[in-house]
């Protein structure tokens, strides 16, 4: 079975500083892995998804993560924090066991950004 | 507006009653997903739709909860008798079978029984 482990559940940084995001995997198959984000009263977004191409991808907004099978990691980052990425960010990866793919999501990593 | 579209935002409701959900996805994606989601956790998956067949229902559904697609389109989630364990939001997100893993998620409905 997969799971998804996010690391913590609270950020805080400093406007203009960088963001780290942990997130760990748990995978018998090879992963796909997403970030999604949750702004406050909007729906979820995709912020980026690797599905075994280049290890360093790139998403929306300045973020990116990269993949590292030794470590079970997709740490999501970002060089310099804006006061718009307060939200909320889902680690998920991607269930292929049988023959239905399921989403399974981590409990999310409420960010908050200061000025 | 494209997107997924979810209706009501809010609905208040007291213990016993039943309430419906619609769904509006894009329109060119045939799969059809409903989530729900409280407070600190992440969106629990409930079910999903390619077109007008329900292809899985996870085992957080139980017998009052049903959901239909009839026409491949638009989606309604039904809570029947509701008990206070039920308030949550309720998302609905939608992909194409191209890229099935790429979910484009409405604003959800806030579900609140009392």
């Amino acid at each position: 079975a997969q799971s998804v482990t996010q690391l913590d559940s609270h950020v805080s940084v400093s406007e203009g500083t960088p963001v780290l995001l942990r997130c760990n995997y748990s995978s018998s198959y090879s992963p796909s892995l997403f970030w999604y984000v949750q702004h406050p009263n909007k729906g979820l977004q995709l912020l980026l998804k690797y599905t075994s191409a280049a290890t360093l991808v790139k998403g929306i907004n300045g973020f990116e993560a990269e993949f590292k099978k030794s470590e079970t990691s997709f740490h999501l980052t970002k060089p310099s924090a804006h006061m718009s990425d307060a939200a909320e960010y889902f680690c998920v990866v991607s269930d292929r066991s049988g023959n239905n793919r399921k989403l399974i999501w981590g409990l999310g990593t409420s960010l908050a950004v200061n000025p | 507006d494209t997107g997924v579209s979810q209706d009501p935002r809010h609905k208040i409701t007291k213990r016993g009653q039943n309430v419906t959900f619609r769904c509006d996805p894009i329109s060119e994606h045939n799969r059809l997903y409903w989530y729900r989601q409280t407070l600190g956790q992440g969106p629990e998956f409930l079910t999903y739709f390619q077109n007008e067949a329900q292809l899985e229902k996870s085992r957080l559904l139980s017998d009052r909860f049903s959901a239909e697609r009839p026409k491949g389109s638009f989606s309604t989630l039904e809570i029947q008798r509701t008990e206070q364990g039920d308030s949550a939001m309720y998302l609905c997100a939608s992909s194409s079978t191209g890229e099935v893993e790429k979910l484009f998620f409405g604003s959800g409905t806030q579900l609140s029984v009392l």
